[in-house]
């Protein structure tokens, strides 16, 4: 059972916008900052959204991220085929003092 | 180049010793905060541990504590897991991760992963 909550699967069709959620409390998301990572198949994590909305260089302006209060979202606009892949959602809880993950979310590009 | 590389996974006894190495290269590994996360077979990411830059502070999460021991060698530019009393849902790939710099607690680099198995 993860600490934040997220829909297992997720899916578009190329073009598309998909958005996935990110649901956590008030120790973690409430009080910190949300960030997104991109697991491609077999590969290691990979960071895609930073402190919210942020995007590191070389991530697209297709992803985008949001926050708002104990939640956060990650959008994907313009859905392609290589998005195929695991997103998971992260921050720092003060409760816990440590890193929690959201269980992630498998998008798939139909 | 910037990079982590992770090695000394393996297959191990439960109640076994294992330690995993994350060697560091492009930047000083004393200078940063470092962290252990591991995945399950199938499964989601889990943090394990965090040493923070300096040193001074060690982070677990409550799945390891007492087992598990996260250190850093600055002259070898090296970060270490020591993992004793392994059980067999210790079993993951455990990536070494590298925080950024800032207030906000997210890692901007990752290694490859090494495979630990706990299994008789």
């Amino acid at each position: 059972q993860s600490v934040l909550t997220q829909p297992p699967s997720a899916s578009g069709t190329p073009g598309q916008r998909v958005t996935i959620s990110c649901s956590g409390s008030s120790s973690n998301i409430g009080s910190n900052t949300v960030n997104w990572y991109q697991q491609l198949p077999g590969t290691a994590p990979k960071l895609l959204i930073y402190s919210n909305d942020q995007r590191p260089s070389g991530v697209p302006d297709r992803f985008s991220g949001s926050k708002s209060g104990t939640s956060a979202s990650l959008a994907i606009s313009g859905l392609q085929s290589e998005d195929e892949a695991d997103y998971y959602c992260a921050a720092w809880d003060d409760s816990l003092s440590g890193v929690v993950f959201g269980g992630g979310t498998k998008l798939t590009v139909l | 180049e910037v990079q982590l590389l992770e090695s000394g996974g393996g297959l191990v006894q439960p109640g076994g010793s294992l330690r995993l190495s994350c060697a560091v290269s492009g930047f000083t590994v004393s200078s940063y905060a470092m962290s252990w996360v591991r995945q399950a077979p199938g499964k989601g990411l889990d943090w394990v541990s965090a040493l923070s830059a300096g040193g001074g502070n060690t982070y677990y999460a409550d799945s390891v504590k007492g087992r598990f021991t996260i250190s850093r060698d600055n002259s070898k530019s090296t970060l270490y897991l020591q993992m004793n009393s392994l059980r067999a849902e210790d079993t993951a790939v455990y990536y070494c991760a590298k925080r950024a710099v800032g207030r906000s607690y997210y890692f901007d680099l990752w290694g490859q992963g090494t495979l630990v198995t706990v299994s008789s």
